[in-house]
């Protein structure tokens, strides 16, 4: 079955960096984008970035384009998040999920989630 | 700034029909926004139930619908069971690479 693993989480001081990963399994992984979505304590959901099957395209929230970059490895089934700079609104449930068509059926949304890896950016 | 908007809260009895709605702040919703919705109980992660407006997971259960609805994305739960209160979330695509969550709301099931 689908199945998606987020790993790299912690506790990290504000202007520091963080590199979360996300292994999948399950499906053909290099057809499809990957999307990263957050959920600080409490509060709803956000989308933070997408990169598409072949890496090709990647786009970011507003929120942290310029100090976020997500890449993936497709001989090894994973998407990784380079977040920089953290700042203490980062804080938060980080998840990624396989978009719900394959190649740039990504767009169309988001199929199975992962359980997610905490961030939390304090001094 | 975008802002789609969802009612923070509904209460359904057990049987009963409820629709949560997904409002755009640029407009109405259209079929172009591909709609999702997504459940979410306490401590888990989000699951998704509905994309590109109407279109089931296979896990949806068939009581649940997704449509649009006087210019907004809907979501129709019916035959309500107690194990459908959660909060449930909407994105909305804008296009330009540009995902937005909805708020959410609670549902609570009485």
């Amino acid at each position: 079955q689908v199945q998606l693993v987020e790993s790299g989480g912690g506790v990290v001081q504000p202007g520091k960096s963080l590199r979360l990963s996300c292994a999948a399994s399950g499906f053909t992984f290099i057809n499809y984008g990957i999307y990263w979505v957050r959920q600080a304590p409490g509060k709803g959901l956000e989308w933070v970035a997408v990169i598409s099957h072949d890496g090709s395209e990647k786009y970011y929230a507003d929120s942290v384009r310029g100090r976020f970059t997500v890449s993936r490895d497709n001989s090894r089934d994973t998407v990784s998040l380079q977040m920089n700079s953290l700042r203490t609104e980062d804080t938060a449930v980080y998840y990624c999920a396989n978009g719900v068509g394959n190649f740039q059926g990504y767009k169309y949304g988001m199929d199975v989630w992962g359980q997610g890896t905490t961030v939390i950016v304090s001094s | 700034q975008t802002v789609v908007t969802q009612e923070p809260s509904l209460t359904v009895s057990p049987g009963g029909t409820v629709t949560l709605t997904c409002a755009s702040s640029t407009g109405a919703v259209t079929s172009d926004y591909y709609p999702n919705w997504f459940q979410q109980k306490p401590g888990q992660a989000p699951k998704a139930l509905i994309f590109s407006t109407s279109n089931k997971h296979s896990w949806t259960p068939a009581r649940f619908s997704g449509s649009l609805l006087g210019g907004k994305a809907a979501l129709t739960l019916s035959d309500v069971q107690p194990d459908d209160g959660a909060e449930y979330y909407c994105l909305l695509y804008y296009g330009a690479s540009r995902w937005v969550f909805g708020g959410g709301t609670k549902v609570t099931v009485l």
